[in-house]
């Protein structure tokens, strides 16, 4: 199975720690997609980014988070000093060309738990 | 911004029964993609939709791209079980770049009875 793989699937930290959360696309695809999904709600956008590039981080809080996409190895979601507010399901998707033609895939999510 | 809205919020319905569900937007999209939800899973695509007019069946699952391009239905004949879920409307979000991703509405939560 060839799917966007995240890791971990759970995630438990204590406020003001950090929560690193790992996102490797389905093969081929180059663009990259993270979302946050709280408790019966949608999901809503965090970030964009292609291989080495952040594309659209309007989604994303300016303090404590950032995300990457290196040239090799999986993106990832960095988010600090977490406060009980991070607590919510984060997926990560990928396409292989923008999302106006070709459809987001995503992985199951890691869902992040602060205590 | 451009907002999807769902309609209905959940669906109590018997197993056996045709399902309707539709998505609603006050700006154009050009594109129109349904998405299931299993609890603790990651959104599944089920129908992407890219012409206005496009009637899309995959199974006993059909969507229609509205004519206004505004607005798109889902439809599930013969619900089973396995239906159960939530499921997204979504649309692409486009900044000067291109399309950046998509937006989501809120849901329709199907729970059947057996």
């Amino acid at each position: 199975n060839a799917g966007v793989m995240q890791n971990p699937r759970h995630l438990v930290r204590r406020r003001g720690q950090e929560a690193r959360l790992r996102c490797s696309p389905m093969k081929g695809h180059s663009h990259v997609y993270w979302y946050r999904q709280l408790p019966e709600e949608g999901l809503k956008f965090m970030v964009y980014l292609q291989k080495e590039n952040i594309i659209d981080e309007s989604g994303m809080p300016k303090e404590r988070f950032s995300a990457e996409f290196p040239k090799e190895g999986p993106s990832i979601l960095r988010i600090q000093q977490v406060v009980r507010g991070d607590s919510a399901a984060y997926f990560c998707a990928s396409s292989a060309t923008d999302s106006y033609n070709s459809p987001l895939h995503f992985g199951n999510g890691t869902r992040l738990t602060v205590t | 911004g451009q907002q999807l809205n769902q309609s209905p919020q959940s669906m109590f319905i018997q197993e056996g029964e045709d399902v309707s569900m539709n998505c609603t937007s006050s700006s154009i999209f050009n594109t129109w993609l349904w998405y299931k939800q299993d609890p603790g899973e990651g959104p599944v695509l089920l129908i992407a939709l890219y012409k206005a007019g496009e009637l899309t069946s995959n199974g006993r699952l059909t969507a229609q791209f509205g004519i206004t391009r505004k607005d798109s239905f889902l439809n599930i004949s013969a619900s089973i079980p396995s239906d159960v879920g939530i499921y997204f409307c979504a649309g692409p979000v486009y900044s000067g770049g291109g399309a950046d991703g998509l937006t989501f509405g809120k849901g329709t939560h199907l729970i059947i009875q057996p």
